[in-house]
């Protein structure tokens, strides 16, 4: 039958490994890039964003990574914990132009 | 600092029905963003405010929608009539400059029955 609604990229991994979630971005122009976390029932909330001229960044056990040639961002959590689970999106922005990819569900196995 | 506030957080109305959702963005943020997502279309941008004026509005359903930001710390989203097809969790966010993040509320879970 046809299958409604978009399927989210998942990944499920074990509590304390580390996760890799990877988004291709279209927009050579894109200067500037987001990753979000979204819990089930909540807004997407920031994590961590990187700018062009930096092809690393890194946070409190997050680091992001950017591959402008390949046009690929990509998101690691160090030692994911069950809080992690939640969708992922990463966002682009090209001047005014804000755009959110469909997101990538994480699952953390206890 | 409170975030951005949005209201009402769960709205259930018949269709027909008018409905206003309601957002207070970050104090000092200066673009406002209204967005809605679905199981269906993911998260869609549609209509953002600089200054508190409509910058894009491309991405608004149809008439049935209209949004307004009469001044810098409140903006609404009116959906009239609405259809079930509107059933959605609407976002609002906020951001200082052009280029920072967007910082987004809680939502508003809207059931048009």
């Amino acid at each position: 039958g046809e299958s409604v609604g978009l399927h989210l990229p998942t990944l499920s991994v074990q509590e304390g490994d580390n996760s890799i979630i990877n988004c291709a971005y279209s927009n050579s122009a894109s200067d500037y890039f987001i990753w979000y976390k979204q819990e089930s029932g909540k807004g997407p909330q920031f994590i961590i964003d990187i700018r062009s001229n930096m092809d690393k960044r890194q946070g409190q056990r997050v680091t992001v990574l950017l591959n402008k040639t390949v046009k690929h961002l990509s998101l690691q959590i160090a030692a994911t914990q069950p809080g992690d689970s939640a969708v992922y999106f990463c966002a682009e922005v090209a001047g005014n132009q804000f755009y959110f990819g469909t997101g990538t569900s994480l699952t953390v196995i206890p | 600092d409170a975030g951005v506030i949005q209201s009402p957080r769960h709205e259930v109305t018949e269709m027909g029905q008018e409905v206003t959702l309601r957002c207070k963005p970050i104090s000092g943020h200066n673009s406002l963003f209204w967005y809605r997502q679905t199981m269906m279309r993911g998260l869609e941008l549609l209509i953002y405010f600089n200054n508190n004026v409509p910058i894009d509005d491309s991405g608004m359903p149809e008439d049935r929608f209209s949004a307004k930001m009469p001044n810098a710390s409140f903006s609404t989203l009116k959906i009239q009539p609405s259809e079930p097809r509107d059933s959605a969790v609407y976002f609002c966010a906020s951001r200082f400059g052009s280029t920072d993040t967007q910082y987004f509320g809680p939502g508003t879970r809207l059931t048009v029955l």
